[in-house]
């Protein structure tokens, strides 16, 4: 069965202090592997999509990479507009099912 | 304009009750799901539709009923309402089956059953 395991499950970071997050999983043959973002009393907006080990993709602050095991999405001099809980998600490939199975999350909050 | 708009928002109600959450995209996508999130925060999908057609059906208790009426609109019917019924559901929507990268998702009904 697909796993996705996020660490840590709560981060707090001072406004312009860089970290990551890491989203570790086991998958039979990875379609893609997915960020999203939930804001509070919100559906998750997505992020980046990753298909291979090694690629990269950017977006602002963030920046999402991948290795045969695990994802970072590191956040590069955060603002407080950046706390939200960030989602990983993997895609099987193969067969018919495509669904995506998503981790717990990592809720980051950025202080001023 | 909302892309994926369900409703309602909040919804409480009493064990053994059947309700049921709407769900509409104006996004022109082909495939629809909906998502349950529960209090542990995990995102679990329960169905999914493709032009109407059901493609996906999780271990879900039968009391839910999904019904697409078309491929903009995917509605959750819930019989006989359970506390363990309560949770945040989610629908989603993207342009074809398997994509799984940019689903849109709703805003959320948060479901209590007391």
């Amino acid at each position: 069965e697909d796993q996705v395991t996020q660490s840590p499950e709560a981060l707090r970071l001072q406004e312009g202090e860089s970290s990551s997050l890491n989203c570790s999983y086991t998958v039979s043959g990875l379609r893609g592997l997915f960020w999203y973002r939930q804001d509070p009393g919100k559906g998750p907006e997505f992020l980046f999509t990753l298909y291979s080990a090694g690629e990269e993709k950017e977006k602002e602050r963030l920046k999402a990479t991948l290795t045969k095991k695990e994802s970072f999405l590191h956040i590069t001099a955060p603002k407080p507009e950046d706390s939200a809980t960030y989602l990983c998600a993997v895609q099987a490939g193969g067969g018919s099912n495509y669904k995506l199975t998503f981790g717990k999350g990592t809720l980051l909050t950025v202080n001023p | 304009d909302t892309a994926v708009s369900q409703t309602p928002k909040y919804l409480v109600t009493q064990m053994g009750n059947d309700k049921s959450i709407k769900c509409e995209q104006n996004l022109g996508h082909d495939t629809m799901y909906w998502y349950k999130q529960d209090s542990k925060k995990f995102l679990k999908i329960m169905f999914s539709y493709n032009n109407k057609e059901l493609i996906i059906n999780e271990t879900v208790p039968n009391r839910f009923s999904p019904k697409s009426p078309d491929k903009a609109h995917l509605n959750l019917h819930i019989n006989s309402l359970e506390l363990g019924d309560s949770a945040v559901y989610f629908c989603a929507s993207s342009p074809w089956t398997g994509s799984g990268e940019k689903l849109f998702f709703g805003s959320g009904t948060q479901l209590s059953v007391l």
